[in-house]
Parts: structure tokens; C-alpha cells; sequence
């Protein structure tokens, strides 16, 4: 059965640092691993896909990267700012299904 | 594109009684919806995967008669918690499926989310 892990489950920084958000999953057998923000209260606003195939994608000030391999994927966030305030989730689909699972999320806050 | 809509976006309802959440996908049709649950500070969990004219997929641990699932159009699932309880209280969050554009692969777009609050 497939798990994922996040740490830090919360994680706070002054504005216009970089940082970087952790996910692990136990079966290295995914189909692509997608990075979620979700605002309170909110839905999720897709972030950043990555196929089993890619090794990163980048968007903006965000950069994923997965290494299928051991399992791990990263999230680098450069230059911190206050409106990046969330919670980040990571999710893998397994081969031959579009089921996600989720991590518990990284609770991210950005002080001005 | 690719926005998907849930009425209501809250719903408070008193112990014994029904209520219906609706899943629309405004600018796409999805061949297939998820149906997530989210409890305080937890991950979202899979209940169902719902698929155009046919029945609802659930995982387990889901009561299927207790979470009714009905997509009867490319455009529209629905969710209905029969004989709520306080337990049942939640936010459920809806996704709907479509084909990138590489057409290689899908990907799910999610709902705003609706906040359940059975008393």
C-alpha cells in the first residue's frame, strides 16, 4: 500500500527566504507526483506535475524535483514571500490508475 | 480552463437527515470524478471514484449506501450523505479528470471543497 510523508509537517520563515519542502512514498512504482496548494478552508490549486519519466519541473519561483528511485520529491520555493502561505500537499498516482494518494501536507508560513 | 465547480461551499444539517453535494466540471467533461474527504490537519482520503453512467467505484472502509454517488453527465457527479451524523461532519472535496494536452496522460482538478457540519 502505497504512503506518503511530508516533513516538515509545519514550517515557518521570514519573508524572501529559499526553502525547500519534503515528500517521501514507500512504492517507488508511480505513474507522476503532483504538488498541491491548499489556502484554508480552500480547494487544491495544482502546482507543479512530474511524470515517472522527468526528473523536475519548474514554474516561476517554484521548482519540483523527483527522484523515483529512493522514493523522494522536493519542492524549492525561492525568494519566500508572505502570499505563499499555505499548505502544501504532495500526491503520486500509481501506474494503470488515476487514484492520488496524498501526504498530510507541509503547513507553510511566511512572516512579512 | 479546467475549473471545477461544488455547491454548496457549506452546509450545516441536523443529525438524521440527507444532504447532497454537487461536483461540476464548468469548462470540460470529465469521464471520470473523485470524491476526497478531509479531516482537521489530515490528508485528503479517496471515497470514490465515479465514472459517467455507471456505478461508483468506493475504497475501503466507505459505505456505499451511506455515501450515495450518482454522475449521470460528463459534467455533473453528485454526493449525497444519507442519515448524516456528527461524525460524518467533514470537508469533501470533489475532483474531476480530464486528458492533458499531450494527451499522454491525465491529470485531476480539483473543486473549491464543501464544509460539512452535521449537529
Amino acid at each position: 500500500k502505497q504512503e506518503v510523508t511530508q516533513i516538515p509537517a509545519a514550517l515557518s520563515v521570514p519573508e524572501g527566504e529559499n526553502l525547500v519542502l519534503n515528500c517521501s512514498f514507500t512504492d517507488s512504482a508511480i505513474y507522476n507526483l503532483q504538488w498541491f496548494r491548499q489556502d484554508p478552508g480552500k480547494g487544491l490549486t495544482s502546482l507543479l506535475l512530474i511524470q515517472s519519466s522527468q526528473r523536475e519541473q519548474t514554474s516561476g519561483r517554484l521548482n519540483a524535483s523527483l527522484d523515483k528511485s529512493s522514493g523522494r520529491s522536493t519542492l524549492y520555493i525561492a525568494a519566500s514571500q508572505p502570499g505563499d502561505s499555505a499548505t502544501y500537499l504532495c500526491a503520486v498516482s500509481q501506474g494503470g490508475s488515476e487514484k492520488l494518494v496524498f501526504g498530510k501536507g507541509t503547513k507553510l508560513t511566511v512572516n512579512p | 480552463g479546467a475549473v471545477v465547480s461544488q455547491h454548496p461551499s457549506r452546509v450545516i444539517c441536523k443529525s438524521g437527515t440527507s444532504v447532497k453535494i454537487e461536483c461540476r466540471s464548468l469548462d470540460f467533461q470529465a469521464t471520470t470524478m473523485f470524491w476526497y474527504r478531509q479531516f482537521p490537519k489530515q490528508s485528503l482520503m479517496l471515497m470514490a471514484t465515479s465514472n459517467e453512467g455507471s456505478k461508483a467505484t468506493y475504497e475501503q472502509g466507505v459505505e456505499k449506501d451511506k455515501f450515495l454517488i450518482n454522475h449521470a453527465s460528463l459534467t455533473l457527479s453528485t454526493l449525497t450523505v444519507t442519515s448524516a451524523h456528527p461524525e460524518d461532519s467533514s470537508f469533501y472535496i470533489c475532483s474531476a479528470s480530464t486528458t492533458r494536452r499531450d494527451r499522454l496522460s491525465y491529470e485531476q482538478y480539483f473543486g473549491p471543497g464543501t464544509r460539512l457540519t452535521v449537529t
